[in-house]
Parts: C-alpha cells; sequence; structure tokens
C-alpha cells in the first residue's frame, strides 16, 4: 500500500527566502507525482504534474523534483512572498487504477 | 476554480437528514472522483468515475451514495450520517490519468 508522507508539516520563513519542501513515497511504482496549493477551506489547485519518466518540472518560482528510485520530491520555492502562504500537498499515483494517495501536507506562513 | 464547480458550498444536516452533493465539470474530462478531508488527516479517495462507469471504491460506508449520471454531472447522496462525517467533501475531475483538477469543496457538518 502507498504511503505518502511529507515534512515538515509546518513551516514558517520570512518573505524573501527560497524554500525547499519535500515529499516521501514508499511504493515507487508510480504513474506520476502532482503537486497541489490548497488556502483554508478552499478546493485545491494544481501547481506542477511530474510523469515518472521526469525529473523535475517548472513553473514560474516554483521547481518540482522527482527521484522514483528513492521515493522522493521536492518542490522549490525562489522569493518567496506572503501570497504564497497556504497548506501544499503531493499526490502520488500508482500505476495501477486512477487512484491518487496524498501526503498530509506542509502548512506555509511566509511573513512580510 | 470555476473549471469544477461544487454545490452547495456549506451544508450543516441532521443524522436522520438526506441531502446530495452536486459536483459539474467544464473540462470536457471523462473521469469523476469525490474525496473526503477531515481534520489532521491526509485527502482520501472515496469514489472514481471513469467514463461514467464506477471504478474504485475504497470501502466507502454504505450512507454514502455516489452517481455519475453523465461524463460532467457527478453528485454524492448522504443518508443517515454520522457526526465523524463531517468534513470537507472535494470533487476533481481529469482526463484519464492526467492532471486532475479540483473544485472548491462543500463544508458538511453533521449534528
Amino acid at each position: 500500500k502507498q504511503e505518502v508522507t511529507q515534512i515538515p508539516a509546518a513551516l514558517s520563513v520570512p518573505e524573501g527566502e527560497n524554500l525547499v519542501l519535500n515529499c516521501s513515497f514508499t511504493d515507487s511504482a508510480i504513474y506520476n507525482l502532482q503537486w497541489f496549493r490548497q488556502d483554508p477551506g478552499k478546493g485545491l489547485t494544481s501547481l506542477l504534474l511530474i510523469q515518472s519518466s521526469q525529473r523535475e518540472q517548472t513553473s514560474g518560482r516554483l521547481n518540482a523534483s522527482l527521484d522514483k528510485s528513492s521515493g522522493r520530491s521536492t518542490l522549490y520555492i525562489a522569493a518567496s512572498q506572503p501570497g504564497d502562504s497556504a497548506t501544499y500537498l503531493c499526490a502520488v499515483r500508482n500505476n495501477a487504477g486512477n487512484m491518487l494517495t496524498f501526503g498530509g501536507g506542509t502548512r506555509l506562513m511566509v511573513k512580510p | 476554480e470555476t473549471g469544477v464547480t461544487q454545490t452547495p458550498r456549506h451544508l450543516v444536516m441532521g443524522m436522520t437528514n438526506k441531502k446530495s452533493l452536486k459536483c459539474e465539470q467544464h473540462l470536457g474530462h471523462n473521469a469523476m472522483y469525490w474525496y473526503k478531508q477531515s481534520a489532521k488527516k491526509p485527502l482520501e479517495l472515496m469514489f472514481v468515475y471513469s467514463l461514467e462507469e464506477r471504478v474504485e471504491n475504497n470501502s466507502v460506508p454504505s450512507r454514502f451514495s455516489p452517481e455519475c449520471p453523465n461524463s460532467s454531472h457527478l453528485f454524492l447522496h448522504l443518508h443517515t450520517l454520522q457526526p465523524e462525517d463531517s468534513a470537507l467533501y472535494l470533487c476533481a475531475s481529469s482526463q484519464g490519468d492526467n492532471e486532475q483538477f479540483f473544485g472548491p469543496g462543500t463544508r458538511l457538518t453533521v449534528l
């Protein structure tokens, strides 16, 4: 059974810092990995999708990497802003089926 | 957020009530999903519909009953719920195995 873990559970940084969020998964037979952002009480916004054959994806100040063999992904946020404050979720889709397995999320606070 | 819509956004119901949650996607996708997000627990997949057929049901209690009348609409019928069913219920859609897009969720409180 796939298990996804995100560390740290919460993170507080001053504005302008570069930061890294971590995601690890136990079963490396994945189809893809997706990073989401969730604002309090709201739905999820997809940030980046990495296919199993890819090593990284970039969108603006965000860069996500994938190391399938070690069961890890990182989300790098450059020059953080207060508007980046949210919970960031990592989700893995295994090779079999449509099921996404989510991590518990990292709650990020960027202070002005 | 406008690609996948959910109604109502908030719902309070008693344990003996029957209610339904509605989800609609305007993205032309062929798969739709119901997820449950409880406090302090990771998002859990409840149901998957692909091409209007239910593909997965992760042992969800029968008091939750999904319905997918067409590829754009998904319902979750609720009856005789328990207080521990209070959660944020999220709908998502995708084209096959591709990226999933989520709705804003329905915040459900069971009294």
